[in-house]
């Protein structure tokens, strides 16, 4: 059984604030990790994607995996009022014949307070 | 790039009928499509993997004759949902792998289609 976990929430941080989200994952062959972000009543929009330990940044957002321990995190700096949203961490994994899927956490929700 | 529309956006329909639901890659080819389904306050499942001209693979607990999949063409796949009933009112959501993305294969999302059977 793939598994990912993430806190729900709300975490609320206040505008201009660093909002850390965090995500584990059962399945240790996981090679890809993804954060989509999704507002109310809209489909998911993929944020990032990383693969490689470490951190990796793309303006606002930060990625940051750790394979050893895996998780896998998503920090945005000078959050905004407009960041408000659920955030899905997601996870790769090879489900036979050359395909793959992704495993969907339940997502956190996030509240920037202006 | 690597835009998903999905059509209808929203649909009511009465318990028994059958709705039909497109996913379409508009700028490029798409040989696998993800059909998903979320309920309110619960995240994305997947119902099942759709792959141009072969049938779609199922995840368990899924009914495969009452959500029919035909990935009839690189571009396009539709989920009809046959009888629906009350329960099956959902948040269906799409998506398609962009084989364009490096080896990585992001999944992009289309927008949903917002499902309420009567």
């Amino acid at each position: 059984q793939k598994e990912v976990e993430q806190n729900s929430g709300p975490l609320s941080v206040p505008e201009g604030a660093i909002a850390s989200l965090n995500c584990t994952y059962s399945d240790r062959g996981s090679q890809s990790f993804f954060w989509y972000r999704q507002y109310s009543g809209k489909s998911p929009e993929l944020i990032m994607f990383i693969y490689s330990n470490g951190d990796k940044e793309d303006g606002r957002f930060t990625a940051q995996l750790n394979k050893a321990s895996q998780y896998v995190s998503l920090l945005i700096r000078d959050s905004q009022p407009s960041d408000s949203a659920t955030y899905l961490c997601a996870v790769k994994w090879d489900s036979g014949a050359g395909s793959y899927q992704l495993t969907f956490g339940k997502g956190t929700k996030l509240s920037v307070i202006p | 790039g690597a835009v998903v529309s999905q059509h209808p956006s929203w649909v009511i329909c009465k318990s028994g009928t059958s709705v039909k639901i497109e996913c379409r890659s508009l700028d490029f080819q798409a040989t696998t499509m993800f059909w998903y389904r979320q309920f309110p306050k619960q995240s994305l499942m997947l119902m099942a993997t759709s792959n141009e001209g072969s049938k779609a693979t199922y995840e368990q607990g899924v009914e495969k004759d009452k959500f029919l999949i035909n990935h009839a063409s690189l571009t396009l796949s539709t989920l009809t949902v046959t009888s629906a009933h009350p329960e099956d009112s959902s948040f269906y959501i799409c998506s398609a792998r962009d084989p364009g993305t490096g080896g990585y294969n992001e999944q992009f999302f289309g927008p949903g289609t917002r499902l309420t059977v009567l």
